[in-house]
């Protein structure tokens, strides 16, 4: 069974940072497209940030860029994102999510189950 | 930068069909999926690819895209369809969230 386990979530304060982790089981993670997506209270889903099997090719929204940093470790099965300069419009539930594609098409077949980041003082 | 606009509410009687919106520039020339999510829980994919339903996802779910419109179907909507459901698509390196839209079943 794929499971997806976020953790790493709290409460910082702005300017602060924070290191959220993925734990992945059930599938091959080396082979693998992994994604960070976030979601704050009442509002929709947001995509943060991208990172291919062998972590070649990273993305990031432009909202992140610069001060979230997307990282894995295949031997360890996890994901990760390291935040930084944190501010209150980073408050949010960030979902991990395992990337696949059938043809040409790509989409996120699983996701965790969210880590609640809250930034305020 | 790419935008996916969706409407924010749709409401539908149980039994009838409910069609959910995703406009986007040439949103046709791109593959689109969609999300519902409920309510405390993550997402779940219901249409990839368009028009492809993943394993379990019920008949009921549709999907179309051409020009710039992407269209979610739910025929025979039932009371445990109401959530809010997100398109997607991948443009120039970024993946885009339509901003979702709540399906109420009164």
């Amino acid at each position: 069974e794929v499971q997806l386990v976020e953790s790493g979530g709290g409460l910082v304060q702005p300017g602060g940072s924070l290191r959220l982790s993925c734990a992945a089981s059930g599938f091959t993670f080396s082979n693998y497209i992994m994604n960070w997506v976030r979601q704050a209270p009442g509002k929709g889903l947001e995509w943060v940030s991208y990172i291919i099997s062998d972590s070649s090719t990273i993305y990031y929204a432009d909202s992140v860029k610069g001060r979230f940093t997307i990282s894995r470790d295949n031997a360890k099965n996890s994901l990760y994102l390291q935040m930084s300069s944190l501010r209150a419009e980073d408050t949010a539930v960030y979902y991990c999510a395992r990337e696949v594609y059938d043809n040409s098409a790509y989409f996120f077949d699983y996701w965790g189950q969210g880590t609640l980041v809250t930034v305020s003082s | 930068s790419y935008e996916l606009t969706q409407p924010s509410s749709v409401s539908v009687s149980p039994g009838q069909t409910a069609s959910i919106t995703c406009s986007g520039h040439k949103l046709g020339n791109k593959y689109t999926c969609w999300y519902q999510q409920k309510p405390g829980q993550s997402p779940v994919l219901v249409i990839y690819e368009d028009t492809k339903r993943p394993s379990g996802i019920p008949e009921r779910f549709s999907g179309s895209n051409s020009g710039n419109t992407a269209t979610l179907t739910i025929s025979g909507t039932q009371a445990m369809d109401e959530a809010d459901y997100y398109c997607q698509a991948w443009d120039s390196g970024t993946w885009v969230f339509g901003g979702g839209t709540k399906v109420t079943v009164l």
